[in-house]
């Protein structure tokens, strides 16, 4: 099946510091992209829904500065997490849309995202 | 609304045993319907995927059934092993006619298999 891979697999920050995360579709173009986030024991939290070429659509309560998306390629998607605090130390997971077929997401590995 | 439920939230059973878990849609118009399995600090890896067409589906030790009409679907593991334990989550997909694009999940079972 298609191959979505999410870099890095975990990461420690300091406080203040930015955080890029990087998602990569390896077999398939994927012009939309999903960034969730998951807090121990609780289902995907969807945060934003990226294009390529485009803006991100964020949902609500997400902070789009606080967030940012970069997805300029067909097979690439970034977030980064700016001036991260320790409340933002969660699980990151992309996702990746493939819209050949049976239009079906692939998920990356995850990100565990530690702020101290 | 477009909505996903799963049942039960939490399941536990012995190794070896059967089970079945749930999930309820409203997605509409309807363009496929996943499960996934979540292994703690893991990204969800997809067992089956089922289109309107299809009733059945099975992946293994993994059987998924699809009734388009009544909008559900089940997730039936047998034979569980430990390694079975992790977190069961549904995704329904809308067609591309209706707009939204965007799957919905619901918010999975998890299932703990004992020795």
């Amino acid at each position: 099946g298609a191959v979505v891979s999410q870099h890095p697999s975990w990461v420690i920050c300091k406080s203040g510091t930015s955080v890029k995360i990087e998602c990569r579709s390896l077999d398939f173009q994927a012009t939309t992209m999903f960034w969730y986030r998951q807090f121990p024991k609780q289902s995907l939290m969807l945060m934003a829904t990226s294009n390529e070429g485009s803006k991100a659509t964020y949902e609500q309560g997400v902070e789009k500065d606080k967030f940012l998306i970069n997805h300029a390629s067909l097979t690439l998607s970034t977030l980064t997490v700016t001036s991260a605090h320790p409340e933002d130390s969660s699980f990151y997971i992309c996702s990746a849309l493939d819209w050949g077929g049976n239009t079906e997401a692939f998920f990356g590995q995850g990100t565990r995202l530690t702020v101290v | 609304k477009n909505q996903v439920e799963q049942s039960p939230q939490s399941l536990i059973i012995l190794e070896g045993k059967n089970c079945t878990l749930q999930c309820n849609y409203t997605v509409s118009p309807f363009s496929n319907l996943r499960w996934y399995k979540q292994d703690t600090g893991r990204g969800p890896v997809s067992l089956t995927i089922m289109t309107f067409s299809e009733n059945t589906k099975s992946n293994g030790r993994y059987t998924a059934t699809l009734d388009a009409d009544t909008k559900q679907s089940s997730l039936h593991i047998t034979a569980s092993q430990l390694s079975d334990s992790a977190s069961y989550i549904c995704v329904v997909s809308p067609g591309r006619s209706g707009g939204s694009y965007i799957p919905t999940f619901g918010r999975g079972t998890s299932l703990i298999v004992h020795p």
